[in-house]
């Protein structure tokens, strides 16, 4: 079965780019989808299918999949921007959702 | 755009079911997966499982022998139930709706569920 890692944190200054990374064995052949969760909020997808971004989600938000390893960019980063995201992909071999462990992206 | 909003009691005791229930809005059950995810207070993200418009259901394994979901056609709703329940079920509980290509398009707001005598 999958297990999805990420980096518990990112620091980015106001205007940086960010880069959330997310890996795992044998992904590089599964769609990774991308979640904001805001505290208090109801949490939103920003990139689906490793680079899709849904209506509404600013051209900032970027992501890429490279082998087991799946991006998410977030260029000019912005105060609103502070919150945790969360890949996920659907694994078929058991029919599972799973998700990484989250990253918390701090905006200094 | 379709809205998610769950209902139910907010803290339940120790061994009791937790039942939550979501409300569909501006949209159809049809052709979607409806589910659940929980976020223990400062863990990360659960998958608990979903349940299909037709009603077959999918858990996680380490919850599958306490799990229910089902969906009510007449009320536009979709419901969990988790049995004999713990301490370490306390959780934000989250609804959402999952598309075929199991992503999760819709999120309802969360509600914190505790357990707790």
């Amino acid at each position: 079965s999958n297990v999805l890692n990420q980096p518990p944190s990112v620091l980015v200054a106001p205007g940086q780019t960010a880069w959330v990374t997310c890996w795992g064995d044998n992904i590089g052949s599964k769609s990774v989808h991308w979640y904001q969760l805001r505290p208090g909020q109801a949490p939103v997808l920003v990139i689906s299918h490793d680079r899709d971004r849904p209506s509404g989600i600013p051209e900032r938000f970027s992501g890429s999949h490279s082998g087991n390893t799946a991006t998410l960019t977030i260029s000019r980063v912005e105060a609103a921007d502070e919150a945790d995201y969360y890949c996920q992909l659907w694994d078929s071999s058991t029919d599972h959702v799973v998700f990484g462990g989250g990253t918390k992206v701090t905006v200094l | 755009q379709v809205q998610l909003q769950a209902s139910g009691p907010r803290l339940v005791k120790p061994s009791d079911t937790l039942s939550l229930t979501c409300t569909v809005s501006s949209g159809s059950l049809s052709s979607f997966y409806w589910g659940w995810i929980r976020q223990p207070p400062g863990k990360g993200l659960e998958w608990i499982g979903f349940v299909f418009y037709t009603g077959g259901a999918t858990y996680n394994p380490s919850l599958r022998s306490r799990v229910a979901i089902s969906v009510d056609w007449t009320r536009n709703q979709f419901s969990l139930k988790l049995a004999a329940v713990t301490a370490a079920d306390t959780a934000t509980y989250y609804c959402t709706r999952e598309t075929h290509s199991h992503l999760l398009d819709s999120w309802g707001q969360g509600t914190l569920v505790t357990v707790s005598s």
